[in-house]
């Protein structure tokens, strides 16, 4: 099935630092959204992006919808050892707005 | 917690049988998706419904059906099991009135075919 690149495929990092990671296509997406996934559990919606060169917040995390629509970041700022876990960006395509499509996720481990 | 729920929990069953995964979607959603969650394959979306009828499809395989109810829970059905239908199967919901809408995840059924 279809995936959405995303990069770093993991991430081993200490208590306090940044984290950025991105998603690419080669495909243009109307709509992002970047999901958290603790194992065994389903995924948690953490921001949603609708517009191009849209920035959004939530709390320590800022996700952006790329300009050329084919990319989305996300960045957690002062990591949390409660930030472990997987993270996945997912996306609408234009033209095909039932099917989220999903990225194939950037493992994050924070050391206290 | 979404307000998806999903039961069972947990499935161990043996290959050829069939298993029936039960979905509820939040309150006033009226959209259920089903998903795939295996290690190669990743999240993989299956079929979606809105308001009992099917709307979308994705990687589905013909061995593998659902429906949505008038009270609008949602069921999938896995027939003549593999051992590579062992998986993580997540149902999730949405409003279903736009395009894009955001969807909300349940707990999961982690099926086991042995």
């Amino acid at each position: 099935g279809q995936q959405l690149n995303q990069s770093p495929q993991s991430m081993f990092i200490q208590e306090g630092e940044d984290v950025s990671m991105n998603c690419t296509s080669s495909s243009i997406f109307n709509t992002w959204l970047w999901y958290k996934q603790d194992p065994g559990e389903g995924p948690v919606l953490l921001i949603a992006l609708y517009k191009a060169g849209e920035l959004t917040s939530n709390g320590r995390l800022t996700a952006q919808f790329g300009i050329t629509r084919k990319d989305s970041f996300l960045n957690i700022s002062a990591s949390i050892p409660s930030d472990v876990g997987i993270y996945f960006c997912a996306g609408y395509q234009s033209g095909a707005t039932n099917k989220l499509i999903f990225g194939t996720g950037t493992l994050l481990a924070v050391q206290p | 917690d979404s307000g998806v729920t999903q039961t069972p929990k947990h499935l161990i069953t043996a290959t050829g049988q069939r298993v029936t995964l039960r979905c509820s979607p939040r309150s006033g959603d009226l959209s259920v998706y089903w998903y795939q969650q295996s290690l190669d394959q990743g999240l993989q979306f299956l079929i979606q419904y809105y308001n009992g009828e099917e709307r979308a499809k994705g990687n589905i395989l013909e061995r593998f059906s659902a429906q949505q109810f008038p009270d609008l829970h949602s069921e999938l059905n896995l027939s003549s099991l593999e051992l590579g239908d062992s998986a993580l199967y997540f149902c999730a919901s949405s409003v279903g009135t736009a395009e894009g809408d955001e969807q909300y995840f349940g707990p999961g059924t982690r099926l086991t075919v042995t």
